[in-house]
């Protein structure tokens, strides 16, 4: 256990239909990440949020919608989804304002059919 | 653009071999470079090096950084069953941005 959970762990959805994947830490952190991890590919940063506010876009479609009401807690919307969008999502946590690791949630295995 | 560089891809060894992992890495605005071990899901944290040169150690795990050559290398010695996992090479640029690598899988036979 990092003090990082996501929920769901697995999450299979159709392509027209809305879903949201949560983040929480216990850590006190104030960064929170969101990165996705296909088959075969390196670990891709898609959000970046400091204290709240979003400092990151990694050049990520619309059809992801993240959301983060505190420090705490990290949402990303799901809606209208293709099939390639199956991957694992990890989100991540760290302090803020200094050169430290990030802790990383299990992760949801997403599958879009 | 900013790229980082594992190699091998996979390794299989034996219960007791040691193995070398490597990270080559060009990143524009670097501020230190990170080892992870990926088992199942959540990758675990292992090193971060910021100092050329210096290496660190966690048991049977160890790895140095060289800043002028862009690289670093993770060994494990008498390697067991459970250090079967992917290892992550991540550099972290000025933004505090990570840059992840490819991953090397470990396979590790009894």
């Amino acid at each position: 256990e990092t003090g990082v959970t996501q929920t769901p762990r697995h999450l299979v959805m159709g392509m027209t239909n809305k879903k949201s994947l949560k983040c929480e830490q216990h850590l006190g952190h104030n960064a929170m990440y969101w990165y996705k991890q296909s088959a075969k590919k390196p670990l891709e940063l898609m959000f970046v949020y400091n204290f709240k506010e979003q400092t990151e876009n990694n050049s990520v479609p619309s059809r992801f919608s993240p959301e983060c009401p505190n420090s705490s807690h990290l949402f990303l919307h799901l809606h209208t989804l293709q099939p390639e969008d199956s991957a694992l999502y990890l989100c991540a946590s760290s302090p803020l304002g200094g050169s430290y690791e990030q802790y990383f949630g299990p992760g949801t295995r997403l599958t879009v059919t | 653009e900013d790229k980082v560089v594992q190699s091998p891809l996979s390794l299989v060894v034996h219960e007791g071999d040691t193995v070398t992992l490597n990270c080559s890495y060009e990143v524009t605005n670097f501020r230190s470079l990170l080892w992870y071990k990926q088992e199942k899901k959540a990758p675990t944290f292992l090193f971060m090096l910021t100092s050329s040169g210096i290496e660190k150690k966690s048991g049977r795990l160890s790895s140095i950084l060289d800043k002028k050559e862009l690289f670093s290398i993770l060994n494990i010695t008498a390697t067991q069953t459970g250090d079967s996992a992917v290892y992550l090479c991540a550099v972290m640029d000025s933004s505090y941005k990570l840059i992840f690598g490819s991953g090397t899988r470990l396979l590790v036979r009894p």
